[in-house]
C-alpha cells in the first residue's frame, strides 16, 4: 500500500538557519502530494503541495520539488524564524479515485533565537 | 467564511463508556473526512463521506465506531465502549469536490483521553 516515511524529530535550528525536512514515498502512479502544518494548539493547515512530477510547492518562503525520479518531496526553508515552530506532515493522495490522504508521523521542527 | 470546527476539544472518559465527537465542514464541502493520529504514530484515515453516504470506511478500526453524516452535513463518530487504545487526537476535514490533487481543509481536532 501507499506509505510516507519522513525524518525523525524534533529537528532544532537556531533563527535564520537552513531547514530541510526529507520526505520520500511509496505509491503506485502519481499521486499528489502535500506539507501540512500543525501550530501548537492549533490543527492542521496546508503549507504546500504539488500535483504532478517536477511541480514545486511553495508558500512563506517553504518550497518542495516533486521528484519522480527519487519517489521525494523535501521541504525546505532557506531561513528561518522562531514563528516557524511547528510539527511539518508529509502526505499523500493517490492519483485514482476520491482522494484520502496517507501521512508520514511528522517531524516537530523546534527554533530558538 | 467558518473553517471546519470540531466538538468537544478535549474529552476524558472511562474505558467502557461512550463519546461521541461531532464535526462541522466547511459549508457547501460534499467530502468529509475523519482521521486519527495515536500518540507517536502517522495520522490515519478512518473513513469518508460524500454527501450523506459512506464512499469508503476501510479505516475504520472495529465495530465500536460508528459514523453517521445525516442530511450530508455535520458528521458525528461515536466511540461505544471506548477502550484505552482509542485515546488519541481524531481530525475532520473537508474538500468541495475529492479529486486527489484537491486540498483538504482539517479541523483543531479532540483530543481523546480514555482512562
Amino acid at each position: 500500500g501507499d506509505s510516507v516515511t519522513q525524518m525523525e524529530g524534533p529537528v532544532t535550528l537556531s533563527e535564520e538557519a537552513f531547514l530541510t525536512i526529507n520526505c520520500t514515498y511509496t505509491a503506485t502512479g502519481y499521486p499528489s502530494l502535500f506539507w501540512y502544518v500543525q501550530y501548537p494548539g492549533e490543527g492542521l493547515q496546508l503549507l504546500l503541495k504539488a500535483t504532478k512530477a517536477d511541480d514545486k510547492g511553495s508558500n512563506k518562503g517553504f518550497e518542495a520539488t516533486y521528484r519522480k525520479e527519487t519517489t521525494s518531496f523535501h521541504l525546505e526553508k532557506g531561513s528561518v524564524q522562531v514563528s516557524d515552530s511547528a510539527v511539518y506532515f508529509c502526505a499523500l493522495s493517490a492519483s485514482s479515485g476520491y482522494s484520502t490522504l496517507t501521512f508520514g508521523k511528522g517531524t516537530m521542527l523546534l527554533v530558538s533565537p | 467564511e467558518a473553517g471546519v470546527t470540531q466538538f468537544p476539544s478535549h474529552s476524558v472518559i472511562e474505558k467502557g463508556q461512550t463519546v461521541t465527537l461531532r464535526c462541522d465542514p466547511i459549508s457547501g464541502h460534499d467530502n468529509l473526512y475523519w482521521y486519527r493520529r495515536v500518540m507517536g504514530k502517522e495520522i490515519k484515515f478512518l473513513l469518508h463521506f460524500v454527501k450523506e453516504s459512506k464512499q469508503d470506511e476501510s479505516g475504520m478500526p472495529n465495530n465500536r465506531f460508528l459514523a453517521e453524516r445525516t442530511g450530508g452535513t455535520y458528521s458525528t463518530l461515536k466511540v461505544q465502549p471506548a477502550e484505552l487504545e482509542d485515546s488519541g487526537v481524531y481530525f475532520c476535514a473537508s474538500s468541495l469536490t475529492g479529486a486527489a490533487w484537491e486540498t483538504q481543509y482539517f479541523g483543531p481536532g479532540t483530543r481523546l483521553l480514555v482512562l
